[in-house]
């Protein structure tokens, strides 16, 4: 049973368009986070949840918007989408010190 | 400025032989640091996490190291497996949610 689920995990869309990712976790913790990994591997935190709360923005645009309907869920929806947004996204979901990351959405924006 | 350094930033080596990657940080304060594995295409999985107390740590074929006084941190890899090529990731814990990436090391093992 997987941990931590993305679906989808290829997004091939044009310039402009709306999209959604979403992330799953059973693993009953509190805390999910989303990350962007650009084309250079460097990981950055986009947002963290924690209870359906949220509790860390790493000044992403306001065209990113998060969304927990649950614990198990943390969805990333991206309006107006720009080249630049092309990037693997991967969810995280973290118990005590530990990380547990989804496998990763790859998102091409043409 | 990246808070968490990484190097080399690459590096090839043959199967069977070790390396040593380093990780250097000026995260403050500190709560713990975590070497990641990520597999191409794949997301990070956890291999060590080492609080302030803790100067070395082992899974399996890999042994972190921790110097909490220098922020220095290492990860070595024994009798390398093709299995093992992948990038290396070093984040560092600020606690309250906070954490540091380091941009990664990518390990080629050749037969």
């Amino acid at each position: 049973d997987t941990a931590v689920s993305q679906t989808p995990k290829y997004l091939v869309t044009q310039m402009g368009n709306d999209k959604s990712i979403k992330c799953e976790q059973n693993l009953g913790h509190d805390t999910m986070y989303w990350y962007k990994q650009d084309s250079k591997k460097f990981l950055k935190i986009m947002f963290s949840y924690n209870n359906k709360e949220l509790i860390i923005n790493e000044t992403v645009p306001n065209r990113f918007s998060p969304k927990s309907p649950d614990k198990a869920h943390l969805n990333l929806h991206i309006n107006s989408l720009e080249l630049g947004d092309s990037a693997v996204y991967f969810c995280a979901s973290v118990g005590g010190a530990e990380q547990f990351f989804g496998p990763g959405t790859r998102l091409t924006v043409l | 400025k990246n808070q968490v350094e990484q190097s080399p930033q690459s590096l090839i080596i043959l199967e069977g032989k070790n390396c040593t990657l380093q990780c250097n940080y000026t995260v403050s304060p500190f709560s713990n640091l975590r070497w990641y594995k990520q597999d191409t295409g794949r997301g990070p999985v956890s291999l060590t996490i080492m609080t302030f107390s803790e100067n070395t740590k082992s899974n399996g074929r890999y042994t972190a190291t921790l110097d909490a006084d220098t922020k220095q941190s290492s990860l070595h890899i024994t009798a390398s497996q093709l299995s093992d090529s992948a990038s290396y990731i070093c984040v560092v814990s600020a606690g309250d949610y906070k954490l540091s990436f380091g941009a990664g090391t990518t390990v080629t093992v050749r037969a």
